[in-house]
């Protein structure tokens, strides 16, 4: 079945830790994303990736670092800098990033404790 | 870049058609108007999408004012699993590839 997907479900670390988050699809998309979701908001885009080898910031970087060297994985990690990391992580994807419209796809999301 | 504003809550009796309004009334001329819902602590679910024409699939129907001010979302049908929030988006074009700006959505409660 094609689709993304995101590991873990839960994560748990200790303040100060880096750590990375999965998303793999196998959907053949070109554009990947990362969003972050408080409780009880709306989703933010942290980075986003439209081919290989090149990604963007999104509006809330600061804190968080990305890579693209396949097109089927964009991890994020989640830096010792990022001042409140515990939130709800969802990773997208979707057709070539131009074009006229497509829809994105989202993963199941990873929800992260730091303490 | 485009904003958009929905009510922040609704409630629908089960069977009956949920209709979701949502305003944007700075989205440009190619700007496409998109749907997603969410489910609790799931990811984001594409519904359907539109530029200016109405547009209807197997999970919803998508109506456009003709000034593309505002559009609704209706659910013909709606079923307690339709309990969702429901984000209406407007799309960026350009350099920044698609980017989704999520607003708060509205939260939909079937209710039986």
């Amino acid at each position: 079945d094609g689709g993304i997907t995101q590991s873990p479900k839960y994560l748990f670390r200790k303040e100060g830790q880096n750590v990375t988050l999965s998303c793999e699809q196998n959907l053949n998309h070109d554009a990947m994303y990362w969003y972050r979701q408080d409780p009880g908001q709306g989703l933010r885009l942290i980075y986003y990736s439209q081919i290989v080898n090149d990604f963007q910031k999104g509006d809330i970087a600061e804190g968080y670092s990305v890579s693209r060297e396949k097109k089927e994985s964009f991890p994020l990690t989640v830096t010792s800098a990022q001042k409140n990391p515990t939130a709800f992580y969802l990773c997208a994807s979707s057709a070539p990033a131009g074009g006229r419209s497509y829809e994105q796809y989202f993963g199941p999301g990873t929800r992260l404790t730091v303490t | 870049d485009a904003k958009t504003t929905q009510p922040t809550s609704m409630d629908c009796a089960e069977g009956r058609a949920a209709n979701l309004p949502c305003n944007h009334s700075t989205i440009s001329g190619n700007e496409y108007v998109y749907w997603y819902r969410q489910i609790h602590s799931q990811g984001p679910q594409y519904i359907i999408h539109g530029l200016k024409n109405n547009e209807t699939n197997e999970m919803a129907s998508l109506i456009i004012t003709e000034d593309r001010k505002s559009s609704t979302l209706i659910l013909p049908h709606a079923t307690l699993r339709d309990t969702a929030v429901y984000y209406c988006i407007v799309r960026l074009l350009g350099r920044q590839g698609g980017k989704l700006i999520f607003g708060q959505g509205t939260e939909l409660s079937v209710k039986p």
